[in-house]
């Protein structure tokens, strides 16, 4: 198994546009995490899946950003109409049983 | 809503002194990670912690819990150039972790 992987890892896109970041999991963790991280900053929580049900989303979410995890097993981060303060790492981790955190190498977005 | 301070926000050693930063919950904690995070990397989980006073120690590293599970420490002795990053302290209000709420961060930059 080689870890947590996401796509992918850069997005340059205009103001606007949408985009999908998808996530693939150790294959064993039912649990998946989406964390966004800005320079200089710890990241921040934006959703959490146990298998296919999203148990979680920040409130700081708005109603622009979604994520899914069918059948449990890869996640995608979807962003409509993204605005330039959106620009940041969007980071996928999963865990086994809600301890150790496996994160991903992040997807870096950049809104122009 | 739960904030997770620390400090210092910068740390400059010289090789072979120590270094210690400082965790900080606005809630009581149901355990604590630590992570750290390599320049252009992405979070590597180091250990957990779940009792109150709770100490563990990795080689140079030393983590304490504190008694009232509002704060933590992480210690190194003797750093070394490997030991460059920024450390996280992230902390759950309930064991699952279903939600882990990073702190700001300590980067440590260490001058040979």
């Amino acid at each position: 198994d080689t870890g947590v992987s996401q796509d992918p890892r850069h997005k340059i896109t205009k103001r606007g546009q949408n985009v999908t970041f998808r996530c693939d999991p150790i294959s064993e963790h039912n649990r998946l995490y989406w964390y966004r991280q800005t320079l200089g900053q710890g990241p921040e929580f934006l959703t959490y899946f146990q298998n296919e049900a999203q148990l979680e989303k920040s409130r700081l979410l708005s109603d622009r950003f979604s994520a899914e995890r069918p059948k449990g097993s890869f996640s995608t981060l979807e962003i409509q109409h993204t605005e330039q303060g959106d620009s940041a790492m969007y980071l996928c981790a999963s865990s086994p049983w809600g301890g150790e955190l496996f994160f991903g190498e992040g997807s870096r977005l950049t809104v122009l | 809503g739960q904030q997770v301070m620390q400090i210092p926000q910068y740390q400059h050693v010289q090789e072979g002194e120590d270094f210690t930063t400082y965790c900080n919950s606005s809630t009581t904690l149901s355990n604590i990670q630590w992570y750290k995070q390599r320049p252009g990397g992405h979070p590597v989980f180091l250990i957990q912690l779940v009792k109150s006073g709770e100490v563990k120690k990795q080689k140079r590293l030393t983590f304490q819990f504190g008694e009232a599970k509002k704060n933590s420490s992480l210690h190194i002795t003797a750093t070394q150039t490997t030991d460059v990053g920024t450390y996280f302290c992230a902390g759950s209000t309930n064991f699952g972790n279903e939600k882990l709420t990073f702190g700001t961060g300590t980067r440590l930059t260490i001058i040979p």
